[in-house]
């Protein structure tokens, strides 16, 4: 069973501070991994791609992958009230698969 | 350039009627996908075409949901015998090929059966 496992919060954070998402997903051969961003009443929008271990910046958000731990996160930096919103952790499972299997989703609220 | 478009916006019918989503992918991009999402659930897929030819339909829930893409273009998801369990957002992607990065998504199709 491929899965990816959020919290579903609510996260609440105080504006300026740093908002930490994170997610587990079921397959350790899994390469494809990425974080949409969810408004309410919204489509899915891409925030952030990763492949490979390590980190990757830009702007104020970064992801954090961890293949060994089967855990990939993203770091929100200077959190900002238009930062609210669902964000949603997805996986594309194996190679030669291109479907998105995605978590629940975690709800960010930023507080001013 | 328009992004991918969905119609109609919202579709409310009556249990055990047929119905069409359609979804206009942007122009150029040669693979679409189709999911669907729950209230207080990520997106499941359903299934995602390359070209006119349906690459993977493994998400399609059962033999009521159909998907086609005459022309590599424009696709519609189809829906026989609608159940209440069928109520849901269907949300249409597409990205410049299979192996692309970034899929985009359309506003979405709200589906309501009553």
């Amino acid at each position: 069973q491929k899965e990816v496992e959020q919290n579903s919060g609510p996260l609440s954070v105080p504006e300026g501070a740093i908002a930490s998402l994170n997610c587990t997903y079921s397959d350790r051969g899994s390469q494809s991994f990425f974080w949409y961003r969810q408004y309410s009443g919204k489509s899915p929008e891409l925030i952030m791609s990763i492949y490979s271990n390590g980190d990757k910046e830009d702007g104020r958000f970064t992801a954090q992958l961890n293949k060994a731990s089967q855990y990939v996160s993203l770091l929100i930096r200077d959190s900002q009230p238009s930062d609210s919103a669902t964000y949603l952790c997805a996986v594309i499972f194996g190679a030669g698969s291109y479907q998105l299997t995605f978590g629940k989703g975690t709800k960010l609220s930023v507080i001013p | 350039g328009a992004g991918v478009s969905q119609t109609p916006s919202n579709k409310v019918t009556e249990k055990g009627k047929y119905v069409e989503l359609r979804c206009d992918p942007i122009s150029g991009h040669t693979a679409l996908y189709w999911y669907r999402q729950s209230l207080g659930q990520g997106p499941e897929f359903l299934i995602y075409f390359q070209g006119t030819g349906a690459a993977d339909d493994s998400g399609l829930p059962n033999d009521r949901f159909f998907a086609v893409r005459p022309e590599g273009s424009v696709s519609t998801l189809k829906i026989q015998r609608t159940e209440r369990g069928d109520s849901a957002v269907y949300l249409c992607a597409s990205s410049l090929g299979l192996g692309a990065d970034t899929q985009y998504f359309g506003p979405g199709t709200r589906l309501t059966v009553l």
